[in-house]
């Protein structure tokens, strides 16, 4: 299996500050990553796709980068709505899918 | 919009069956991947396995030996089995539509089932 790992494990960020979240693979996926954002007591909602593609309707203060086996999830100017936990997932053809342990955003 | 919707027993005892189904509702079950995934009270998430509207199936390995994965296209849903469950095995259940290389999504609400006698 494709193992997985993010960092920070916690992050204590503000209101219009920036921030970024790293997920790095065991093995290369090349682009097939994608970020979740989940709140408590619901589901993880889809935000980006294939490392960099945006969601439809999404806000675009979320953004996604990297391929091979690093990759991030910067959110531009954080709003009060976006602290949450965040997963990465790979789904590499031909390998179980996997995610990241998860990165809580809390408010500093 | 497509929706999802888990149903079954919320308390199963060790070593007996964990059974849950996904109801599809404002799409149909053979257009897409249909996966279940779980997460353990306050932990990560961790894929379960996915079935075609054809029945064929994919597991993680880690579970592959414990898990039955079906499908009732005439109902629009698809169902869970986990076998000999034990309190690991307890988590919020959920079922999710996979967008062919786009990620989960929609996702139903998730199910608490716990393992305890």
């Amino acid at each position: 299996d494709i193992q997985m790992t993010q960092s920070p494990s916690t992050l204590s960020a503000s209101v219009g500050d920036r921030v970024t979240i790293t997920c790095r693979t065991s093995q290369s996926i090349s682009s097939w990553l994608a970020w979740y954002q989940q709140k408590p007591g619901t589901a993880p909602k889809l935000l980006i796709y294939k490392a960099s593609t945006l969601e439809s309707g999404v806000p675009s203060r979320f953004s996604g980068s990297g391929s091979g086996t690093e990759f991030t999830l910067s959110i531009s100017s954080l709003q009060p709505d976006d602290f949450a936990t965040y997963f990465c997932q790979q789904y590499k053809p031909y390998s179980p899918y996997t995610f990241g342990p998860g990165t809580k955003l809390e408010i500093k | 919009q497509m929706q999802l919707q888990e149903s079954g027993p919320g308390l199963v005892k060790p070593s007996e069956t964990l059974s849950l189904t996904c109801t599809v509702s404002g799409g149909s079950i053979s257009d897409y991947q249909w996966s279940w995934i779980r997460q353990p009270p306050g932990k990560g998430l961790e894929w379960i396995g996915y079935i075609y509207d054809s029945g064929s199936t994919t597991f993680n390995p880690s579970l592959k030996s414990r898990v039955t994965i079906s499908v009732d296209t005439s109902k629009n849903q698809f169902s869970l089995r986990l076998t000999s469950v034990t309190a690991a095995d307890t988590a919020v259940y959920y079922c999710a539509s996979w967008k062919a290389a786009a990620g989960f999504d929609p996702w139903g609400q998730g199910t608490l089932v716990t393992v305890s006698s």
